[in-house]
């Protein structure tokens, strides 16, 4: 079984301060990772992907990919409480079975 | 057009009931798929159509039926759902790249009584 992992949480962060989510998989195939958040009763937004190893920033958001360890995260700076959602972290498969698998997701809740 | 429309948004059916759930996008997207998600659990890969062909059924029970009539659309046909059945069933679209993220729709909300 193909396994995405990520702590369930929930982590408490103060406003402004930056939330360290983080992820491990265990298919060495996978050939890149998405965050995506997921406000409760809504749809997963994607946020960003990242497939090379190494730091991707996107406004407030960082991504890093270590595939040696197989260990993705994403760094949230200045967190504001809208940020307050589950955040899910997908592999994508490779060609043999392209498609996301998903971890359980970590809720963040950012404290005003 | 940058979005992924379902319908219907709710969805109640009873166990001896015959309905569908419907998805459409329009964004040129070759890869469409269908995601079941229970409540405080991660979205599971269901089916997965690449240029309108079947490439991926992760062993699905046969009352649910997919139907790809054609780029735009997939269906996902219901029958003889159980209630364990009820859950958020989310479709999804992408280009099939590396770095192409799925879009998702809003999502059905499904419930078997």
């Amino acid at each position: 079984q193909k396994e995405v992992e990520q702590n369930s949480g929930p982590l408490s962060v103060p406003e402004g301060a930056i939330a360290s989510l983080n992820c491990t998989y265990s298919d060495r195939g996978s050939q890149s990772f998405f965050w995506y958040r997921q406000y409760s009763g809504k749809s997963p937004e994607l946020i960003m992907f990242i497939y090379s190893n190494g730091d991707k920033e996107d406004g407030r958001f960082t991504a890093q990919l270590n595939k040696a360890s197989q260990y993705v995260s994403l760094l949230i700076r200045d967190s504001q409480p809208s940020d307050s959602a589950t955040y899910l972290c997908a592999a994508l498969g490779d060609t043999g079975r392209r498609a996301l698998t998903f971890g359980s997701g970590t809720r963040l809740q950012v404290q005003p | 057009d940058t979005e992924v429309t379902q319908t219907p948004k709710h969805l109640v059916m009873g166990m001896t009931n015959k309905k569908s759930l419907k998805c459409e996008q329009h964004m040129g997207h070759r890869a469409m798929y269908w995601y079941k998600q229970k409540a405080k659990k991660p979205p599971e890969l269901m089916f997965v159509y690449s240029y309108e062909k079947l490439s991926i059924n992760e062993s699905v029970p046969s009352r649910f039926s997919p139907e790809c009539p054609n780029s735009s659309l997939l269906n996902l046909h219901l029958h003889a759902l159980q209630p364990e059945d009820s859950a958020l069933y989310l479709c999804a679209s992408s280009s099939e790249g590396l770095t192409d993220g799925y879009t998702f729709g809003s999502g059905t909300r499904l419930t078997v009584v």
